[in-house]
């Protein structure tokens, strides 16, 4: 089973849409939270941390279910300059293991 | 400053060759991760230095090694090169009070023939 799954997409979305991606993780003992962004043929970029009470950063809200083991992002307003593919990232033993999704793509179209 | 820098950019080598790719971190950024990214999928943790030592390995067969330099600077080494070895290899780096958020380098990409 792998330690972190996203549905892949893509989500088609017109401009101001608000979109919600979610990803589970399989191993309770998980620490550390992340959502990450990689734009076509770039490198992934850190996109927001997610905290067990939730929090948000401007259009981006994230989610954390402990109990359920989910992760959520949700996306208000959604700009073309949205379009890509939207990692979720684990962490085990003290940030020395990061696990990644296989991501999920975002089309913003105008 | 200067991002995460890698190199070589493209590579192509055949089954059974060994390759070394090269990392240097940010500056002031003493903790380099390398990760394999197929085409499709996210990237899949191989190993993590800090300070020269191994702090975590992902599962990556033996083939698979590096090393940490006294200037931070990391390689990545694949003996016995298999066909499904070929991909974006990715390196981050990131500073030590800030272990979470990791910079990436723009990648290696190994086509193994």
């Amino acid at each position: 089973r792998k330690e972190v799954e996203q549905d892949p997409g893509p989500f088609n979305v017109p401009e101001g849409a608000t979109v919600a991606f979610n990803c589970t993780y399989s191993n309770s003992a998980s620490q550390s939270f992340f959502w990450y962004r990689q734009d076509c043929r770039k490198e992934p970029k850190l996109l927001m941390s997610v905290y067990s009470s939730g929090n948000e950063d401007g259009r981006f809200t994230a989610q954390l279910n402990r109990a359920s083991q989910y992760i959520s992002l949700l996306i208000r307003d959604s700009k073309l300059s949205d379009s890509a593919t939207y990692l979720c990232v684990v962490n085990k033993d003290n940030f020395n293991k990061f696990y990644f999704g296989s991501g999920t793509k975002l089309n913003v179209k105008p | 400053d200067a991002g995460v820098t890698q190199s070589p950019t493209h590579l192509i080598k055949t089954r059974g060759q060994h390759v070394t790719l090269r990392c240097s971190p940010i500056s002031g950024h003493k903790s380099v991760s390398w990760y394999q990214q197929v085409l499709g999928q996210g990237p899949q943790f191989i190993f993590q230095y800090y300070e020269k030592e191994e702090r975590g390995r992902g599962n990556f067969p033996d083939r698979f090694s590096a090393r940490q330099f006294p200037n931070y600077s990391s390689e990545l080494n694949v003996n016995a090169l298999l066909l499904g070895d070929s991909a974006l290899y990715l390196c981050a780096s990131s500073l030590a009070g800030r272990p979470y958020e990791q910079y990436f380098g723009p990648g290696t990409r190994l086509t193994v023939t």
